[in-house]
């Protein structure tokens, strides 16, 4: 059972081109969740996300930011017109459910590098 | 502080010694939970506590919760070189996870 996959894992982009980051949940997940860590801090939620749905989305930047998790294949964060502020680690964690009791389980990260 | 806020913020130990980091958080919660992550990684669940519970052990880890301090505490022992990482707390809120800003533990050989 393949765990939380996120490509790319490193991503280089100029500023003001787009980024897109992709995320696929583990096998038999429907919970996807962004998260965002700067240098030096801890994690910060942006988005929670069920199929076709955007559940909570209180931690994402009003513009240039959007996520999606279609019917089919993975979620998708995108930024567009990347700052240097940008520049992060962006991870996705999915759950089986949102009972709070179940764990999310985190993928690898997709570390943004914004030139 | 912020909620999930962890402390000390870095901690230096020999090997074998024990580590022991400590969360405050603000808000009620349904359940806290401990993660790792090994520089430049993605995070590792290591355990999760119930908001009814008090003490959780799991191998080498022991984790206590104080609701009525808003409180929890991570006790590694016996530690080991390969236990170098950040350590982070993280609160449910109810739809999403709160995480603090990270203990980075160095074990020495």
């Amino acid at each position: 059972n393949a765990g939380v996959m996120q490509n790319p894992r490193h991503l280089v982009r100029r500023r003001g081109q787009e980024a897109r980051l992709r995320c696929s949940p583990m096998k038999g997940h429907s919970h996807v969740y962004w998260y965002r860590q700067l240098p030096e801090e801890g994690l910060k939620f942006m988005v929670y996300l069920q199929k076709e749905n955007i559940i909570d989305e209180s931690g994402m930047p009003k513009e240039r930011f959007s996520a999606e998790f279609p019917k089919e294949g993975p979620s998708i964060l995108r930024i567009q017109q990347v700052v240097r502020g940008d520049s992060a680690a962006y991870f996705c964690a999915s759950s089986i459910s949102r009972v709070p009791s179940y764990e999310q389980y985190f993928g690898p990260g997709t570390r943004l590098t914004v030139t | 502080s912020q909620q999930g806020e962890e402390d000390p913020q870095a901690l230096s130990i020999q090997e074998g010694e024990n580590a022991t980091m400590n969360c405050s958080y603000k808000t009620s919660i349904n359940n806290l939970q401990w993660y790792r992550q090994n520089s430049g990684r993605g995070l590792v669940h290591l355990i999760l506590i119930r908001s009814n519970e008090r003490e959780k052990h799991s191998g080498r880890l022991r984790v206590t919760l104080d609701t009525s301090k808003k409180s929890s505490s991570l006790l590694i022992t016996a530690s080991r070189a390969a236990d170098t990482a950040s350590y982070f707390c993280a609160t449910d809120e109810g739809r999403q996870l709160t995480f603090g800003s990270g203990t980075q533990l160095t074990v020495l050989p």
